[in-house]
């Protein structure tokens, strides 16, 4: 079974300053591995998806995550941080082919300082 | 389109009462799946379905049932509550061949 690790429970950057989100799946390669982000009180949107066509993926808001095989990582990044991304992020990966059996990471809360 | 909807949005039940949650969407999406949403824990499945009268476990399935008799329907059932279903639940929908899942605004259930 696939399982998804998110290092940092909560992460605090300076308006302005690079965010990264660190995700790291099991050994074995997922169909597809993504990150959604939950802003309070709401559901989960879909920030990027890899789906094995460019390692490269960009997503909306500035967003963007590199898959790496070698490191069984798919980190979020994004260059510079602004209030409206102060959220929770969670990175997922399918289980069998789909989108219907996902994994989740634990979650980590952005919080973006002024 | 309302796409994924989740009825009711809060909820209070006390321990042993049942109630049903209900997800409703209008994708015409073949996958539909309910997961629980804890602290420090992401989401877990509890139970997903493929099509219509086909329904299987998750990760985390006790103390819940579901049924799918229709494509736009997946209520997710507690027969008796208890404080350790206190979650937020989620229900999602995917395409038989997309690579994506759609999120509902969740149900917020305290057990008391």
């Amino acid at each position: 079974a696939q399982s998804v690790t998110q290092l940092g429970s909560h992460v605090s950057v300076s308006e302005g300053a690079l965010v990264l989100l660190r995700c790291n799946y099991s050994s074995s390669v997922p169909p597809y591995l993504f990150w959604y982000v939950q802003y309070p009180n709401q559901g989960l949107q879909l920030l990027l998806k890899y789906t094995s066509a460019a390692t490269l993926v960009k997503g909306i808001n500035g967003f963007e995550a590199e898959f790496k095989k070698s490191e069984t990582s798919f980190h979020l990044t994004k260059p510079s941080a602004h209030m409206s991304d102060a959220a929770e992020y969670f990175c997922a990966v399918s289980e069998g082919q789909g989108a219907q059996k996902l994994v989740f990471g634990q979650g980590t809360r952005l919080t973006i300082n002024p | 389109n309302a796409g994924v909807t989740q009825t009711p949005k809060f909820q209070v039940l006390k321990t042993g009462q049942s109630m049903t949650l209900q997800c409703a969407q209008d994708m015409n999406h073949e996958y539909m799946s309910w997961y629980r949403q804890d602290p420090g824990m992401g989401l877990r499945l509890i139970h997903y379905s493929v099509g219509a009268g086909i329904t299987d476990q998750g990760e985390v399935p006790n103390g819940y049932n579901v049924s799918r008799s229709t494509t736009e329907d997946f209520p997710l059932r507690l027969l008796s509550a208890a404080p350790s279903q206190t979650s937020v639940y989620f229900c999602a929908t995917a395409g038989r061949f997309g690579t994506e899942a759609f999120f509902g605004q969740g149900t917020r259930l305290t057990v008391v």
